[in-house]
């Protein structure tokens, strides 16, 4: 059991918008920024999103990530069939010594 | 190029030791945090544990300490993974990473895994 929860699928056709979500608690998502990574179909996992709504160099502005209390979202506009991967996100938590922590995955389908 | 390159697919037998590599190249391996992240078969990412080359420091995740050993040397800039005695249930996929931390060009916090190596399968079976 993951200490941050995200939903486990999700789903959208091209074009069309699509939101993940991950909820924490107070000692990981309340207090510090979330980061999110793509990890496409057989390769390692990839930094999409840093400080809740940074963006790497190189990661489309399709991609935007917002936190709010104890949940942060990863928002993808303009969905594409390569857009097909596992997202998760990932904080560290305060109340284990600081250690990061992941969600479960999401996987995206695009349909 | 920054980039962490880690050792190939193992194939081992229950009770079997190992020892897996992740080489890092193009910054300065001895101020970076490596991180080892297990991802068992169609599950996960799982933090084990971190390492910070430049003095050996390394924290384990509770669920992994006592069952792995994480090291490095910096001469070679490579960090280690290690099992004294592997299980069925090591079977997964083993990834190191690069933790960057540090503040970007817009003085945001950049706190994350930034760089991954391609990943090691270790699998185990009798």
């Amino acid at each position: 059991q993951s200490v941050l929860t995200q939903p486990p699928s999700a789903s959208g056709t091209p074009g069309q918008r699509v939101t993940i979500s991950c909820s924490g608690s107070s000692s990981n998502i309340g207090k510090n920024p979330v980061n999110w990574y793509q990890q496409l179909p057989g390769t390692a996992p990839k930094l999409l999103i840093y400080s809740s709504s940074q963006r790497p160099s190189g990661v489309p502005d399709r991609f935007s990530g917002s936190k709010s209390g104890t949940s942060a979202s990863l928002a993808i506009s303009g969905l594409q069939s390569e857009d097909e991967a596992d997202f998760y996100c990932s904080t560290w938590d305060d109340s284990l010594d600081g250690f990061w922590v992941f969600g479960g995955g999401t996987k995206l389908t695009v349909l | 190029e920054v980039q962490l390159v880690q050792s190939g697919a193992e194939v081992k037998k229950p009770g079997e030791s190992l020892k897996i590599s992740c080489k890092g190249s193009g910054y300065s391996f001895s101020t970076y945090w490596i991180g080892w992240v297990r991802q068992m078969p169609g599950k996960g990412l799982e933090l084990m544990g971190i390492i910070y080359p430049g003095d050996s420091d390394t924290r384990y995740s509770p669920s992994f300490r006592g069952q792995v050993t994480i090291s490095a040397d910096k001469s070679i800039t490579t960090a280690y993974l290690q099992w004294s005695s592997l299980k069925a249930s090591d079977t997964a996929m083993y990834y190191c990473a690069r933790q960057a931390d540090y503040y970007d060009s817009n003085t945001y916090p950049l706190r994350a895994f930034d760089v991954w190596g391609q990943g090691t399968m270790v699998t185990v079976s009798s």
